[in-house]
């Protein structure tokens, strides 16, 4: 399958700061990429779509303004937690999908975030 | 709104029993739906696609057969290192939305 590459996997930053997450497709173009946040024993919530070279779309209950997403090339999305809080801490992981809309995704390794 | 159940929650078995997983789904028009595994601390891992009612697809000791509400994903003759969580996603005009998974044990 595709490679997509997640970095960092862990980060432990204190509370006010901001924390980037890349997420990279390293042998295809990703025209859509996904950004899911997972709590322990729970399953993969989405927070945002975004599809290269336009404005992300954020689910409902998300603040686009604290977690900002960049997708500015056809391999290369970025999450950033801005005025990072305890409460964020989770893990996160991100997808990417070809051009073919009803293909499968493929997922980075994740990144564990911890705000202290 | 997009649906997706999967049941049960866990599962625990013993190396060799088979047995199936369920993923039933309400979407407004189905692009195709897609069972993934994850462990623990990691991302999902691609399984299979499948498009349309009648659909099944093998890998191993996995089979998946989709009909037009629900999918299954079967475990024939289970060993330990098939424990993991097992995902569905189903995918509408643009978005993949996942259930909560089935966290799948195999005891020796």
């Amino acid at each position: 399958g595709a490679v997509v590459s997640q970095h960092p996997s862990r980060v432990i930053c204190k509370s006010g700061t901001s924390v980037k997450i890349e997420c990279r497709s390293l042998d295809f173009q990703a025209t859509t990429m996904f950004w899911y946040r997972q709590f322990p024993k729970q399953s993969l919530m989405l927070m945002a779509t975004s599809n290269e070279g336009s404005k992300a779309t954020y689910e409902q209950g998300v603040e686009k303004d604290k977690f900002l997403i960049n997708h500015a090339s056809l391999t290369l999305s970025t999450l950033t937690v801005t005025s990072a809080h305890p409460e964020d801490s989770s893990f996160y992981i991100c997808s990417a999908r070809g051009f073919r809309q009803n293909t499968e995704a493929f997922f980075g390794q994740g990144t564990r975030l911890t705000v202290v | 709104e997009d649906q997706v159940t999967q049941s049960p929650e866990a599962l625990r078995l013993q190396e060799g029993e088979s047995s199936s997983l369920n993923c039933s789904y309400t979407v407004s028009g189905l692009r195709g739906l897609f069972w993934y595994r994850q462990d623990p601390g990691k991302g999902p891992e691609f399984l299979f696609t499948l498009y349309s009612a009648g659909e099944e697809k093998e890998k191993e000791r996995l089979k998946a057969t989709l009909t037009k509400k629900e999918s299954f994903l079967h475990i024939t003759a289970p060993k330990p290192e098939d424990s993991a969580t097992y995902l569905c996603a189903v995918q509408d005009n643009n978005d993949m939305r996942f259930g909560a998974g089935t966290r799948l044990t195999v005891k020796p």
